[in-house]
């Protein structure tokens, strides 16, 4: 099963929004609404930004967002805050019944 | 509070066996389905295996099928990976997961603190 592909890097200002692509096949993204997307700050354990294409967990904040279309998934941060400075990561069920991830995008807030 | 604590990381030669934990508490353990999820230095998250809530199904990551072994013990609230023939490209810190829902292992949406594993000769 081979990774999502994520670009390696994004960055904006503080106020801005940026978006986080994610692509992968039919056989995951374009197959299933069952993309996430998760924010990793160094030494800290993944959080789980978004489920199910769009959906948000209790607690995150409504400035992230989620959409897919076709084969490719994205994530639009608005409002752009220093704290949002992290590691980014997509993940897709498969058609295999396993979970695959992203490459991995360094959001970089300028 | 959900608790998952992992325990078990260690330096080992290639060829070698390990068997990783994660205690849980904060939740009905025996309801959740639950993952195994790793991260190599400076690279980035790998999904690795996942199980049933009962333990009768059982999901691989291609890189370590018929390597790894997951299970669970649901009357001590824990989960366990067994790790055997070991690579090199084993070494990373190991999290477990739980999913957002007891159904659908694919929501990992608490996470332990992981456990390194450094597989070297």
């Amino acid at each position: 099963q081979s990774a999502l592909t994520q670009p390696a890097s994004v960055s904006g200002s503080p106020g801005q929004s940026i978006t986080i692509s994610c692509t992968g096949t039919r056989s995951d993204v374009g197959g299933y609404n069952y993309v996430s997307w998760y924010q990793h700050h160094p030494d800290k354990a993944p959080k789980l930004m978004i489920y199910d294409v769009s959906n948000r967990p209790s607690g995150v904040s409504n400035r992230f967002s989620g959409s897919k279309s076709g084969n490719t998934a994205s994530l639009t941060i608005s409002g752009l805050q220093a704290e949002d400075e992290a590691d980014y990561y997509c993940a897709s069920y498969t058609s295999s019944s396993t979970h695959v991830f992203g490459g991995g995008t360094k959001l970089t807030v300028l | 509070e959900v608790q998952l604590v992992e325990s078990g990381g260690d330096l080992l030669q290639p060829g070698g066996s390990l068997r990783l934990s994660c205690a849980a508490s904060g939740f009905t353990f025996s309801s959740y389905a639950m993952s195994w999820v790793r991260q190599a230095p400076g690279k980035g998250l790998e999904w690795v295996s996942a199980i049933s809530g009962t333990g009768a199904g059982t999901f691989y990551a291609d890189s370590v099928k018929g390597r790894f072994t997951i299970s669970r013990d649901n009357s001590k609230n824990t989960l366990y990976l067994q790790m055997n023939s070991l690579r090199a490209e084993d070494t990373a810190v190991y999290y477990c997961a739980k999913p957002l829902y007891s159904s659908g292992w694919w929501r990992p949406d608490s996470w332990g603190q992981g456990t390194l594993v450094t597989v070297s000769s």
